[in-house]
């Protein structure tokens, strides 16, 4: 079982659906971290979480440390948010980074 | 905002050639980069964590001898993959964070065919 599970694999949505990843993990983090990775390969960190919640734009990102679980959330989606979403931790006892597998994301006009 | 380049972003080498891949933090100074390494339709792998000044730290699986890196400065860090094979093509990524442990900057990535 992978220390860091994505759900769902794969997302279809129509423009302006609210779109939910999820992301579980079994590890005690130090922080996690939401990632978007375009078509072309670049990378981006939407957010850096310890607690609580951030919103940016019409990304929010949600973390739940006593259930070890984390959500990001799209309200409005659009398909320019077409990407693969990577959760990522950090782990707090040997301080490696662990990856989730991604969730593919794309939204249809 | 903070910016990390990387170099190239693609090439083609032939089989037992070397290839360095660059990693330049372009407006602030990365005490730590990180090089990992996506093989199609799976998500990133760490490779290794690169301190400045120090030896990187490999994970486990990674040959260090084949994998080079080198931390000279705080804004450059490379990776030299020695002797390429085939199936060390691969997609590879490094990332750069500041003192101040803001949000982790990735570059865009090399691509690299090894024929």
């Amino acid at each position: 079982k992978n220390e860091v599970e994505q759900s769902p694999q794969n997302l279809t949505a129509q423009e302006g659906e609210f779109i939910t990843i999820n992301c579980s993990y079994s590890v005690g983090i130090s922080a996690l971290h939401w990632l978007q990775q375009h078509p072309g390969g670049g990378i981006v960190s939407l957010f850096m979480l310890s607690s609580g919640k951030k919103k940016h734009g019409r990304l929010i990102a949600t973390i739940n440390i006593q259930e070890k679980h984390s959500s990001l959330h799209i309200t409005a989606s659009h398909p320019r948010d077409s990407a693969v979403y990577i959760c990522a931790v950090r782990s707090r006892i040997d301080n490696d980074m662990r990856f989730g597998a991604g969730t593919r994301l794309t939204v249809k006009p | 905002g903070a910016v990390v380049s990387q170099h190239p972003s693609w090439v083609i080498c032939k089989s037992g050639t070397s290839v360095k891949i660059e990693c330049r933090s372009l407006d602030f100074q990365a005490t730590t980069m990180f090089w990992y390494r996506q093989f199609p339709k799976q998500s990133l792998m760490l490779m290794a964590t690169s301190n400045e000044g120090s030896k990187a730290t490999y994970e486990q699986g990674v040959e260090k001898d084949k994998f080079l890196i080198n931390h000279a400065s705080l804004t450059l860090s490379t990776l030299t993959v020695t002797s390429a094979h085939p199936e060390d093509s691969s997609f590879y990524i490094c990332s750069a964070r500041s003192p101040d442990r803001s949000p982790l900057h990735f570059g865009n990535g090399t691509r690299l065919t090894v024929t």
